[in-house]
């Protein structure tokens, strides 16, 4: 399958300050980029959808001035947690897509820790 | 909404058994994919069915999908150590396309 590369990996951060996770599709074009958090023995939950050159859609709940989602090209998504809390404290994982009805290929996941 | 459902939560198994584990959903879709994941990491794709009636196997794995009963199971034989993780059915929302995940299922499979 295609590869889908997030970094970091796990990134340590003081409460209050902001973190980027970067999420690149590095042998297609992701049209589309989901971004999920997980929860210790938690399932995977939606956290948005974005469309390169679009502004990200935001499940109910999640706060889009918190969770900065950038995707800017077909290769590229960024997010970025601002003024991160402990209780964002979570494993991050992206997946892209390229054109609709094609599979979603996910990234290795970041954890992130805010102390 | 799209509600996607597992069981068991918690599977403990002897090595050489066979279990299924089952997905239950709560609209209409005609793509479910299967994942392991191991502690700590991310998702490996082990199944993707994107028609009723599909069934697909790799080696102690197997896993079918009934559009109409909007149901999947994936069907362990012969378990064997190895095959102790968490194991997620996703389910593709027709029009969004999005994956809603299910609860997922911890298996462990003991010696």
């Amino acid at each position: 399958g295609a590869v889908v590369s997030q970094h970091p990996s796990r990134v340590i951060c003081k409460s209050g300050t902001s973190v980027k996770i970067e999420c690149r599709s590095l042998d297609f074009q992701a049209t589309t980029m989901f971004w999920y958090r997980q929860f210790p023995k938690q399932s995977l939950m939606l956290m948005a959808t974005s469309n390169e050159g679009s502004k990200a859609t935001y499940e109910q709940g999640v706060e889009k001035d918190k969770f900065l989602i950038n995707h800017a090209s077909l290769t590229l998504s960024t997010l970025t947690v601002t003024s991160a809390h402990p209780e964002d404290s979570s494993f991050y994982i992206c997946s892209g897509r390229g054109r609709a009805n094609t599979e979603a290929f996910f990234g290795q996941g970041t954890r992130l820790t805010v102390v | 909404e799209l509600k996607v459902e597992q069981n068991p939560l918690f599977l403990s198994m002897q090595e050489g058994k066979n279990y299924t584990i089952y997905c239950n959903y709560s609209t209409t879709s005609d793509r479910l994919y299967w994942y392991r994941q191991d502690p700590g990491k991310s998702l490996e794709s082990l199944f993707v069915l994107l028609s009723n009636g599909a069934v697909k196997q790799e080696g102690r794995l197997m896993a079918s999908l009934d559009t109409k009963a909007r149901l999947s199971t994936l069907h362990i034989t012969a378990a064997v150590h190895d095959l102790s993780a968490t194991y997620f059915c996703a389910v593709e929302h027709s029009g969004t396309y999005k994956y809603i995940f299910g609860t997922g299922t911890r298996l462990k499979v003991l010696a």
